[in-house]
């Protein structure tokens, strides 16, 4: 069984930039969520999404965006980047009725200079 | 709003102490509660879990129980390894949301030397 998957591992842009992050769900799971993960901080919720609809969100601007396609797998994108958007972005996926239950990819590291 | 407070870390222990770590939390109703646990270079890995107070969620020799009444969900393993060196993060989801949003604490670094 393959876990969530997320590429790029790494990326580097430029202040003001735009940015697209990738996520593959376990299979199986129809629910998924994004997380901005600061050096040395805990996890902060970003938004879900079930259905290819965005179902909830936590404090983050519109200039955080995404998406879910038919299988389940999803993008984060971000526009007019800043420096205080350099974080690990991590996705997780969850099983049908169990959104609580999340199982994380590896993440996406993206620094801003 | 809801939070989570871990305990100030790094902890450094030897092979085969107790390990201890508080979670102590603020949320609406009734949440659920969560132990994540990050390797270095890896996402995070649900440990264990609890969702309905007095619960004791147990997983690889840690456990944690569901304290209504003094809002914790502190983490307990009789004997630590080396493997078990990691960061570990304690995590709510809060009752009577419709979505799985989950809100973390700042993590806890766990050495443990041999």
């Amino acid at each position: 069984e393959t876990g969530v998957t997320q590429s790029p591992t790494h990326l580097i842009k430029t202040r003001g930039q735009q940015v697209t992050l990738r996520c593959s769900s376990q299979s199986g799971h129809n629910t998924v969520s994004w997380y901005q993960q600061a050096l040395g901080q805990g996890p902060q919720f970003i938004f879900q999404y079930y259905r290819e609809e965005e179902n909830g969100r936590g404090n983050f601007p519109p200039r955080f965006s995404g998406l879910q396609f038919p299988n389940y797998s999803s993008e984060l994108n971000v526009n007019a980047l800043e420096l205080d958007d350099s974080a690990l972005y991590l996705c997780a996926s969850s099983p049908p009725g169990q959104d609580y239950e999340q199982y994380f990819g590896p993440g996406t590291r993206l620094t801003v200079t | 709003g809801n939070s989570v407070t871990q305990m100030e870390g790094p902890v450094t222990l030897s092979e085969e102490a107790f390990l201890t770590i508080n979670c102590t939390y603020t949320a609406t109703g009734y949440p659920s509660l969560f132990w994540y646990v990050q390797y270095p270079g890896e996402g995070l890995q649900l440990l264990l879990k609890a969702t309905k107070a007095d619960d004791k969620g147990s997983n690889k020799g840690f456990e944690a129980t569901y304290r209504k009444e003094t809002t914790s969900f502190h983490l307990e393993k009789g004997s630590v390894q080396v493997s078990d060196s990691a960061v570990y993060f304690c995590a709510l989801k809060a009752g009577g949301t419709s979505y799985g949003k989950l809100t973390f604490g700042q993590g806890t670094i766990l050495t443990v030397h041999p």
